[in-house]
């Protein structure tokens, strides 16, 4: 039973346009979301995130949208650059947890083709 | 950012066997480690936490006496992978929080290829 969603695995986009990725959560008592990049040989770091307080957070090139009605949110990236092309991994958080797990999602693979 | 230090990064061993894989944080001191299991094209599967002097806490379904967690200190904590079988091989990743309880205090290993024969 996956908490958190990423339904598309991979996804290419040309140089300067934009990067959507999704994510969806099926659990309403997340109130805490967070996106990291991967690259290959090398540990997920984080990358930007928003309370559910929020419906949007940016951070330069990147931001994130959330919509708690829809249990969705999205990672923009504008404009894409070579060098984003990485793994990016959805995360979600119950922060009133004592036990905070921060739990993830499969991952989608972003290639920006130069 | 602060760094985590995980090894070995891959190891192959004989059914069996057991593995050890360590996970260090190199700059900072981290109370809490937490160790993932992932398999090809799914998520990072929270296997246990690892508390610093006490006994780790482990997600449901995980096997607490097939995947033995020590934390010995601040900044070493371990993940023995004991009497391996094909079915265990996978990719293992650690995790330390530097401070706080939010996600962006997650800092993580490079991870660990095992693959058992």
């Amino acid at each position: 039973d996956q908490q958190v969603k990423q339904n598309s695995p991979s996804l290419s986009v040309q140089e300067g346009r934009i990067s959507i990725l999704n994510c969806d959560y099926t659990n309403s008592m997340f109130d805490y979301f967070l996106w990291y990049k991967k690259y290959p040989a090398e540990g997920p770091t984080f990358l930007i995130s928003i309370s559910s307080i929020k419906d949007k957070n940016e951070d330069g090139r990147f931001t994130v949208f959330l919509n708690k009605s829809a249990k969705h949110l999205s990672l923009h990236i504008v404009p894409s650059q070579p060098g984003d092309s990485a793994v990016y991994f959805c995360a979600a958080q119950r922060r009133m947890d004592s036990y905070d797990k921060v739990i993830f999602g499969p991952g989608t693979s972003l290639s920006v083709i130069p | 950012g602060a760094v985590v230090s995980q090894h070995p990064s891959w190891v192959i061993c004989k059914s069996g066997t057991s593995v050890k894989i360590e996970c260090r944080s190199l700059d900072f001191q981290a109370t809490t480690m937490f160790w993932y299991r992932q398999f090809p094209k799914q998520s990072l599967m929270l296997m246990a936490t690892s508390n610093e002097g006490s006994k780790a806490t482990y997600e449901q379904g995980v096997e607490k006496d097939k995947f033995l967690i020590n934390h010995a200190s601040l900044t070493l904590s371990t993940l023995t992978v004991t009497s391996a079988h094909p079915e265990d091989s996978s990719f293992y990743i650690c995790s330390a929080r530097a401070g706080g309880r939010v996600g962006e205090k997650l800092f993580f290993g490079s991870g660990t290829q095992l693959s058992v024969l």
